[in-house]
């Protein structure tokens, strides 16, 4: 059974840092690309952030582009997300999502971010 | 950026009815589109891929049509679970996804 169980959400301060991480199960993670997706509160999905397979490929929307640092571990079947110099409007659940042929056909239950002074 | 655009915002129906949810794309995504369900609380699940194959275990009530710029996602007979949040993913544009803002089925 494929598992994403992301971790390391919390209260961050506007300018703080934190680094979100996406433990992989069922599934020969190595092979996939892996997303980052977030939702504010109450509002729609916003894809953020992309990594291919072996590291080679990453992309950025441009509302994180000089901030966010994707990356993974492929020894430790984990994704992770490096975020600095938040926003209020990061304020979101982020979820890591896996990319088959550019669908995202598995999704983790999400890690809140907040960022309030 | 290819910009989607769902309707309506909100559909108010009964089960046992058929529910019909649009998208429509800013510039042809081809088949490229893809259809999500998310009920309160829970992380969005997939449905249909490529504007019309649904995706492993997805009941066939769900079925998707269209390509180019119009899609359609049909809900043949509403199941109590069916209401829910539904949005709309295109792939055209690789690497930069975007997500259509939501249609939310709500029980008449």
């Amino acid at each position: 059974e494929v598992q994403l169980v992301e971790s390391g959400g919390g209260l961050v301060k506007p300018g703080g840092s934190l680094r979100l991480s996406c433990a992989a199960s069922g599934f020969t993670f190595s092979s996939y690309s892996m997303n980052w997706v977030r939702q504010a509160p109450g509002k729609g999905l916003e894809w953020v952030s992309s990594i291919s397979s072996s590291s080679s490929y990453i992309y950025y929307a441009d509302s994180v582009k000089g901030r966010f640092t994707i990356s993974r571990d492929n020894a430790k079947n984990s994704l992770y997300l490096q975020m600095n110099s938040l926003r209020a409007e990061d304020t979101a659940v982020y979820y890591c999502a896996r990319d088959e042929a550019d669908t995202l056909d598995y999704w983790g239950q999400g890690t809140l971010v907040t960022v309030s002074s | 950026e290819i910009v989607l655009t769902q309707s309506p915002a909100t559909l108010s129906l009964s089960p046992g009815e058929r529910a019909t949810l649009s998208c429509r794309a800013s510039q042809s995504v081809s088949s490229y589109l893809a259809w999500y369900q998310q009920k309160p609380g829970q992380a969005p699940r997939l449905l249909i891929y490529d504007a019309s194959n649904r995706a492993t275990g997805i009941p066939a009530r769900f079925s998707g049509s269209g390509s180019g710029t119009d899609f359609t996602l049909t809900i043949s007979s509403l199941e109590p679970e069916d209401f829910a949040v539904y949005y709309c993913q295109q792939r055209s544009n690789w690497p930069t996804w975007t997500f259509g803002q939501g249609t939310k089925v709500e029980i008449k």
